[in-house]
């Protein structure tokens, strides 16, 4: 089956810094997201990304699904931007997505 | 509702006990999902409901595990005859329709088997 790798494992940062995660899939995919998973557990929708590039604040993410990658860009970090981002994909017909084994990142202040 | 409530929050079972975990989806979500999320692991999937139709069952890992949603609403995953190996984080999801699109999830219980 499909495979999700992400990059770095893990990330520490010092606030206000900007990051790269990227996110390697291994066939075609239908569909793409990234979510936030908080220290309190919450998975927090991000983005939906088959291709191109969206933007929410500080947060953007650009999926080139010819060359199987996303990458999320994290600018001017805060503490709270810490916890695990994770991407998932759809493939083929079935409706579940197939997550990556994320990234941990934490902002100090 | 507003998000994607689960019940309870956590849950201590003792080895062999059987647990029922409640999922209350956004009003009007056609499609429901659960997940299990071991420690320092992605979510892997469990189930899929689309209405009250269980189309995809394929990520139950045993037969002690059973998933419902008898009115297309409310879901409710059972687990019979609990194993340590069941410890993890039970997390549902709803989307608002059936093609791809993004999922809500709720904040999972944590099931813990002693």
């Amino acid at each position: 089956g499909i495979q999700v790798e992400q990059s770095p494992p893990d990330l520490i940062l010092q606030e206000g810094a900007n990051s790269t995660l990227r996110c390697n899939f291994s066939d075609s995919v239908n569909n793409l997201q990234w979510f936030h998973q908080n220290p309190w557990g919450q998975l927090i929708n991000l983005f939906y990304i088959p291709s191109g590039t969206k933007q929410n604040g500080r947060l953007s993410a650009t999926t080139v699904a010819t060359e199987r990658y996303s990458l999320l860009y994290i600018s001017s970090s805060q503490t709270t931007d810490s916890g695990v981002y994770f991407c998932a994909v759809w493939a083929g017909n079935n409706r579940k997505l197939i997550w990556g084994l994320g990234t941990s990142l934490a902002v100090n202040p | 509702g507003a998000g994607v409530s689960q019940s309870p929050r956590y849950k201590v079972a003792k080895r062999g006990q059987d647990v029922a975990l409640r999922c209350d989806p956004i009003s009007g979500h056609v499609s429901l999902f659960w997940y299990q999320q071991a420690l320092g692991q992605g979510p892997e999937f469990l189930t899929y409901f689309q209405n009250e139709a269980q189309l995809d069952k394929s990520g139950l890992p045993s037969d002690r595990f059973f998933a419902e949603r008898p009115e297309g609403s409310v879901s409710t995953l059972k687990i019979q005859r609990t194993q340590q190996e069941d410890s993890a984080v039970y997390l549902c999801a709803s989307s608002l329709g059936t093609s791809w699109g993004g999922y809500t999830f709720g904040s999972g219980t944590r099931l813990t088997v002693v």
